[in-house]
């Protein structure tokens, strides 16, 4: 495709299950980050890879996230024991110099 | 420590102008990006500044300052659709390829 994709679209969970977010970045480009935005805020980083360098998980808030790139390509954000907290829109971005493009998220909620 | 700063909301008329303004305070500069975000959507590249000046696209122009940490994006000739958030991220070259994200100035268009 030409553009980074994200599934699923909605996610909605009970509180303490685990899920996973999926991105698929624009072919070629090597960076990848992750954030989250809550409803009318600004965007939280959570991690980036940058190639086959070990990824900046900085701004991951805690152990229950965590983050993989396989292959370069597509990447997984696991969210162990989901908390309420944890409800947000979560949005991939992919680059290959400058600009970041962005998927259109996840919109995840936990009940 | 790292800041930026744009307005939280500004409304403005229908074929008017009207000026964002972002400041910002970064340990480094490699860069500034505006990006426009409609409610419900991904933000979407708009702008890049990386040197002193005013860069024109159509009807949007981005101005920068280096010495004064200081941007502005422009809208001339606004319609109804330019209603969205408009987010100034700057790239600081201390961490070259981590965005530092303002929280977005919401603008209202009005008729």
């Amino acid at each position: 495709g030409a553009g980074v994709s994200q599934s699923p679209s909605n996610k909605v969970t009970e509180k303490g299950k685990d899920v996973e977010l999926r991105c698929d970045p624009i072919s070629g480009h090597t960076a990848l980050y992750w954030y989250r935005q809550s409803l009318g805020q600004g965007l939280e980083f959570l991690i980036y890879f940058q190639g086959n360098s070990a990824p900046d998980k900085s701004g991951l808030p805690s152990d229950r996230f965590s983050a993989e790139r396989t292959g370069g390509s597509v990447s997984t954000l696991t969210i162990q024991r989901t908390q309420q907290e944890d409800s947000a829109v979560y949005l991939c971005a992919s680059s290959s110099q400058a600009s970041q493009y962005f998927g259109p998220g996840t919109r995840l909620t936990v009940l | 420590g790292q800041n930026i700063d744009q307005p939280t909301e500004m409304t403005a008329t229908e074929g008017a102008i009207v000026q964002i303004n972002c400041t910002y305070q970064t340990s480094g500069f490699n860069g500034l990006f505006w990006y426009q975000q409609h409610a419900g959507e991904a933000p979407t590249f708009l702008s890049y500044n990386v040197l002193d000046g005013l860069e024109e696209k159509g009807r949007f122009s981005s101005f920068l300052s280096r010495s004064k940490g200081y941007s502005y994006l422009l809208l001339k000739e606004l319609q109804m659709k330019d209603s969205a958030s408009y987010l100034c991220a700057v790239r600081d070259s201390y961490s070259n390829y981590q965005l530092i994200w303002g929280a977005g100035t919401k603008l209202i268009i009005k008729p």
